[in-house]
């Protein structure tokens, strides 16, 4: 199984700021790695798929990249809304597997 | 608009079964992979299993295999879990995933609400 490292598990930061969040894969993945928000209470929210496309409907602000083995999802200016914990997931090949989450709280 | 909705969910007691639903709308159900999540309330996500738009493919995590069934009836645009010999470890809010694409690869747009297992006696 493909096992998947996501760092850091938390960070505090302020609106404003730019928060990276990286997510490394135990075996190549080509570009089949996605993202995902989630609040409490709520189901997750796919950010980014394809490793680097924005999924309709989402903010600017968030972008991702790599391939293969390295990928990161940026947040460019932390807005209020966007404190909540953030997923990676390989879609490569079953099964599936997501890193154990980041959560980005308020400083 | 485009939903999931999940059904099915409760309290059972070890080693029972318990089937889950998820009723489909808004887009082509059949054009598309679909899958079941689940999370510990509090903890991280587990994908569980997966089924390819015309039962080609079908995956589970290691943890349920020989226990968990995943179909889909694509005239009643409907998935389904079928869970036995339940256990505690199972219990986790359970969610209905549509895939971007029909084959295996393919990241989670849409999702259900969750429904809830807990196996308990």
């Amino acid at each position: 199984d493909i096992q998947m490292t996501q760092s850091p598990s938390s960070v505090s930061a302020s609106v404003g700021d730019r928060v990276t969040v990286t997510c490394r894969a135990s075996q190549g993945i080509s570009t089949w790695l996605a993202w995902y928000q989630q609040k409490p209470g709520k189901a997750p929210k796919l950010l980014i798929y394809d490793a680097s496309s924005l999924q309709s409907g989402v903010p600017l602000r968030f972008s991702g990249s790599g391939s293969g083995t390295d990928f990161t999802l940026t947040i460019s200016s932390l807005e209020p809304e966007d404190f909540a914990t953030y997923y990676c997931q390989q879609a490569n090949s079953f099964p599936y597997t997501f890193g154990g989450g980041t959560k980005v709280e308020i400083k | 608009e485009v939903q999931l909705v999940e059904s099915g969910g409760g309290l059972v007691q070890p080693g029972r079964s318990l089937r889950l639903s998820c009723a489909a709308s808004g887009f082509t159900f059949d054009d598309y992979a679909m899958h079941w999540v689940r999370q510990v309330p509090g903890k991280g996500l587990e994908w569980v299993s997966g089924i390819t738009w015309r039962n080609g493919t079908i995956g589970y995590v290691d943890s349920v295999k020989g226990r968990f069934t995943i179909s889909r009836d694509n005239a009643k645009n409907s998935l389904y879990l079928q869970m036995n010999s339940l256990r505690a470890e199972d219990t986790a809010f359970y969610y209905c995933a549509k895939s971007r694409y029909s084959y295996v690869q393919g990241a989670f747009d849409i999702w259900g609400q969750g429904t809830m297992v807990t196996v308990s006696s």
